[in-house]
């Protein structure tokens, strides 16, 4: 079964950068898109960004956009979100998520996720 | 950006309710949405794409309706397990957009 299984969250300070990993197994890594996914405390759901199921397709929220870097390794069947820059308002749970059509097309629905890694960016 | 609005955001039912959640996006997404469950401390989880189609999984008391801009989530009888926050997902247009959520409550 599909499994997403993220790790790297923690504290960090505001100015701080972190890097999130997403394992993902149970099927085809390298012919899906992927995504980050992030919840505020007590608040609602925001897209964050998408990678093509090869890398060279990426596109960004605006409030991340030029701070924060999504990749990929396929050979490790993992995904990546690199966060610079960070600000208080970052703050959140990031899934990651698996888009739910493979190869050029995308379709950002989201079919599984994984079970979230908590960032918190506090002096 | 596309809102997505979706209401009531909260709403307290009984075991054996119909509950109806509606969700309105600010523009025409013809049937490009999907339906989320997310129980406390959990991933959302999928329930509902094309604005119709149920994930093979889930029970076939869920049911959506709905195109355009008017769209609804509806629970034929409210089990125990269903007590959750839903959101709707629009991914017509770019940037994909939530709705605010739905808490489902025990009365």
């Amino acid at each position: 079964q599909v499994q997403l299984v993220e790790s790297g969250g923690g504290v960090v300070q505001p100015g701080g950068s972190l890097r999130l990993s997403c394992a993902a197994s149970g099927f085809t890594f390298n012919t899906y898109g992927m995504h980050w996914v992030r919840q505020a405390p007590g608040r609602g759901l925001e897209w964050v960004a998408f990678i093509s199921y090869d890398g060279s397709n990426k596109n960004y929220a605006d409030s991340v956009k030029g701070r924060f870097t999504i990749s990929r390794d396929n050979s490790k069947n993992t995904l990546y979100l690199q966060m610079n820059s960070l600000r208080a308002e970052d703050t959140a749970i990031y899934y990651c998520a698996k888009d739910i059509t493979n190869f050029a097309v995308v379709t950002y629905y989201f079919d599984y996720w994984g079970q979230g890694s908590l960032v918190t960016v506090s002096s | 950006d596309i809102q997505m609005t979706q209401s009531p955001s909260s709403l307290s039912a009984s075991v054996g309710d119909r509950v109806t959640i509606t969700c309105r996006a600010s523009q025409g997404i013809r049937n490009d949405l999907g339906w989320y469950q997310q129980k406390s401390g959990k991933a959302p989880k999928r329930l509902i794409y094309g604005a119709s189609h149920l994930q093979i999984e889930v029970p076939s008391r869920f049911s959506g309706s709905g195109s355009g801009t008017e769209f609804t989530l509806t629970i034929s009888s409210l089990q125990p397990e269903d007590f959750a926050t839903y959101y709707c997902l629009q991914h017509n247009g770019y940037p994909p957009t939530f709705g605010q959520g739905t808490k489902v409550e025990i009365k």
